[in-house]
């Protein structure tokens, strides 16, 4: 089970963190992915995390905005992002596996807008 | 990157019709294709994984075919739950893409 923290509104320029909370199996076992969805939009990938070593794999459009990473001691991945503009208002997923997700979280809306 | 399209990009049918839903890889991807159902406000649910196999708890009316860089999504029979929005995705490459999406609306 993937437990994500709640909805965030955020102006222009700023930064959003938000959490995954993952139980039932073993954590350090999955990468993490994160993934977007903007409103009326596809389902875009954004990286992940190694829960194990930390180690991270950044889609290439978010390199140097985006920082993913972990406490295993509760089982809670992180993600965030900075620099916000008006295009990165969207769901944000959590999911782990190796390439296709067959779990979810339930998705944290983010709002951009001034 | 790995670029993915989809076709058509809306197909509307009807309960009992046979729906074949197209993606393309931009390169090989060999079979590390992946086929997702979502319904609005819903996260998406994995059908398929590597091409052809069937997730656990999906109904044996979706198959999926192909390979190198043409794939495709059958269901054999489509019914009323199945109207939504599919995508395919890649990750065959160290940075995972999606399609752009199919929506199978009533027609």
């Amino acid at each position: 089970q993937l437990v994500q923290s709640g909805a965030e509104v955020k102006q222009p320029g700023a930064s959003v963190k938000i959490s995954c909370k993952a139980s039932g199996y073993a954590f350090t076992t999955l990468h993490m992915h994160w993934l977007r969805q903007a409103p009326g939009q596809g389902l875009e990938w954004m990286g992940w995390i190694n829960p194990s070593f930390g180690g991270t794999n950044y889609a290439q459009k978010f390199q140097g905005r985006v920082t993913m990473t972990r406490d295993t001691s509760i089982t809670t991945a992180f993600m965030e992002l900075h620099s916000l503009t008006s295009d990165d208002t969207a769901i944000y997923y959590c999911a782990p596996g190796v390439g296709p997700f067959d779990t979810w979280g339930q998705g944290t809306l983010v709002s951009v807008s001034s | 990157d790995i670029q993915m399209t989809q076709s058509p990009s809306t197909l509307s049918a009807s309960v009992g019709d046979r729906v074949t839903i197209n993606c393309r890889a931009s390169q090989s991807i060999d079979d590390w294709l992946a086929w997702y159902q979502q319904k609005p406000g819903k996260a998406p649910r994995l059908l398929i994984y590597r091409t052809s196999t069937l997730q656990t708890g999906v109904p044996s009316r979706f198959s999926g075919s192909g390979s190198g860089t043409e794939f495709s999504l059958t269901i054999g029979s489509l019914q009323p739950d199945d109207f939504a929005t599919y995508y395919c995705q890649q990750y065959k490459s160290t940075q995972f893409t999606f399609g752009p999406g199919t929506k199978v609306d009533v027609k």
